[in-house]
């Protein structure tokens, strides 16, 4: 089955500062690849995906890169503002249907003011 | 914009209780889905279902757990007799396939095994 690895476990930046959060994955069937934000105590919310046909996808601050050869994805935050403090998740999975993620161990944001 | 809502929030059981937790998935959702989060760790996929019947189980949804759609907008999880590691946060997700393969999630059933 797919195995998905995330780095780092834990992220600390100074607000304005830049973040990457990086994953691989396993399965080269994988062509789905969604991260979530998890806030404390709340549900796992998407804040942006990206599929396998396309190597970069941009949404203001958030950006997210695919390579497909190596088999792994980032997930890039400019600009950090103390409200993107938060735990990150990734997931990789293949498209159509019934499709399951494989969520990544994610990791633990955290934006200093 | 509509969400996945879940009931109750918080359930705390004894040890060997039935619990069922419920799930209202978005109304043109036809995949459904529970997940499961241990505190402090990462999400992990219980069941998936569709056209009423399961379509993709993992080795956690052992013969303790069932899930079921009484009506046409209800989904429930069953945990049969409930033991201490089951406590955990409890996920229902939805998507549409026909549109996207986007799962929205609900906010989650805190379940509580004493």
């Amino acid at each position: 089955g797919e195995n998905v690895e995330q780095h780092p476990s834990t992220l600390s930046v100074q607000e304005g500062d830049s973040a990457v959060i990086k994953c691989t994955y396993s399965d080269s069937a994988s062509n789905y690849f969604p991260w979530y934000k998890q806030e404390l105590g709340k549900r796992p919310q998407l804040i942006i995906d990206i599929r396998s046909n396309v190597g970069e996808k941009k949404d203001q601050r958030i950006a997210v890169t695919l390579n497909k050869t190596a088999k792994h994805f980032s997930l890039h935050i400019t600009e950090t503002q103390p409200e993107d403090s938060a735990v990150y998740f990734c997931a990789a999975s293949a498209s159509g249907g019934s499709y399951i993620p494989t969520f990544g161990r994610g990791t633990s944001l955290i934006v200093h003011p | 914009e509509p969400e996945v809502t879940q009931t109750p929030s918080h359930q705390v059981t004894q040890m060997g209780q039935e619990v069922i937790l419920r799930c209202v998935p978005i109304s043109n959702h036809l995949y459904f889905y529970w997940y499961r989060q241990i505190l402090g760790q990462k999400v992990e996929f219980l069941v998936s279902f569709y056209n009423n019947e399961i379509s993709e189980k993992s080795e956690i949804f052992d013969d303790q757990f069932s899930v079921e759609r009484p009506d046409g907008s209800n989904f429930t999880l069953k945990i049969r007799s409930t033991k201490l590691e089951d406590s955990a946060m409890y996920f229902c997700a939805s998507s549409d396939p026909l549109g996207t393969d986007t799962q929205y999630f609900g906010p989650g059933t805190r379940l509580t095994v004493l």
